[in-house]
C-alpha cells in the first residue's frame, strides 16, 4: 500500500494523558499536512512541513500540541495534557511540490477519544 | 469571518437533478483552488481543482471568480453515489502549499 498510513486509527485516552499519533506519508512527498476534523465542519488546519522544516502552525494551536518530522518522512503530533475538547479525528495528508498545484492525499486519519 | 465558507446545506435532490454548490474566500491572494470530496467516515478526496476558466470533468464543472472571489460546483444528472460531503479548499499561500478547507456542504441524492 502506498498510500498515506497513520497509526493508530483510534484512540480512546483519560482526560491530562499525553498522547502521540504517526504519520506516514507518500514516500516521494516532501509535504505533510496535520488537520483536526470534528462532526459537521471540515478539516481544519493544524501544521504542515515542507520536507523537515515546520513552515506554519495554526494560531489556534495551542502549546500542548507539538509536531515533527525529524528526517523529512514520517512526522509525529503529540498532544500533552489531553483535554475533552481534543476529541476529534485527526488527519494527514501529503503531497509534492510540483508547479503551482498539488493534490493532497489523505489519510484515514486517527480518531481521538478523551475521556 | 471564516477564511473560507460554504453553505453547509443539506441539499436533498431527486435523482437526475442539476445542484450547485457555492463557497467564498476571503483571501484575494489566494492562488489555487479545489473540490474534494469526503464521504461519511472516510478520508477527503480530491474530486477536482478550479482553474480560472473553468473546467469539466464529467457530470461535474467548477468554476471560479476571483473578482468576486467565489467558486462554484455543478453536478448534473445526480446519481445515488453523489451523496456525500463537498469540499471547498483554497490554496493561501501559493507554492508554499497551505490549504484551508470550507465546512462543506452535504449532498442527499434520493431515489
Amino acid at each position: 500500500d502506498t498510500g498515506v498510513s497513520q497509526n493508530p486509527r483510534h484512540k480512546i485516552t483519560k482526560r491530562g494523558q499525553n498522547v502521540t499519533f504517526r504519520c506516514d506519508p507518500i514516500s516521494e512527498h516532501n509535504r505533510l499536512y496535520w488537520y483536526r476534523q470534528t462532526l459537521g465542519q471540515g478539516p481544519e488546519f493544524l501544521t504542515y512541513f515542507q520536507n523537515e522544516a515546520q513552515l506554519e502552525k495554526s494560531r489556534l494551536l495551542s502549546d500542548r500540541f507539538s509536531a515533527e518530522r525529524p528526517k523529512g518522512s514520517f512526522s509525529t503530533l503529540e498532544i500533552q495534557r489531553t483535554e475533552q475538547g481534543d476529541s476529534a479525528m485527526y488527519l494527514c495528508a501529503s503531497s509534492s511540490l510540483t508547479g503551482g498545484e498539488s493534490e493532497a492525499f489523505f489519510g484515514q486519519g486517527t480518531r481521538l477519544t478523551v475521556v | 469571518r471564516k477564511e473560507v465558507e460554504q453553505d453547509p446545506g443539506p441539499f436533498n435532490v431527486p435523482e437526475g437533478a442539476t445542484v450547485a454548490f457555492n463557497c467564498t474566500y476571503s483571501n484575494s491572494a489566494s492562488q489555487s483552488f479545489f473540490w474534494y470530496r469526503q464521504d461519511c467516515r472516510k478520508e477527503p478526496k480530491l474530486l477536482m481543482s478550479v482553474y480560472s476558466s473553468g473546467n469539466e470533468d464529467g457530470r461535474f464543472t467548477a468554476q471560479l471568480n476571483r473578482a468576486s472571489q467565489y467558486i462554484s460546483l455543478l453536478i448534473r444528472d445526480s446519481k445515488l453515489s453523489d451523496s456525500a460531503t463537498y469540499l471547498c479548499v483554497v490554496n493561501y499561500s501559493g507554492n508554499t502549499g497551505k490549504l484551508i478547507f470550507g465546512q462543506g456542504t452535504t449532498l442527499q441524492v434520493k431515489p
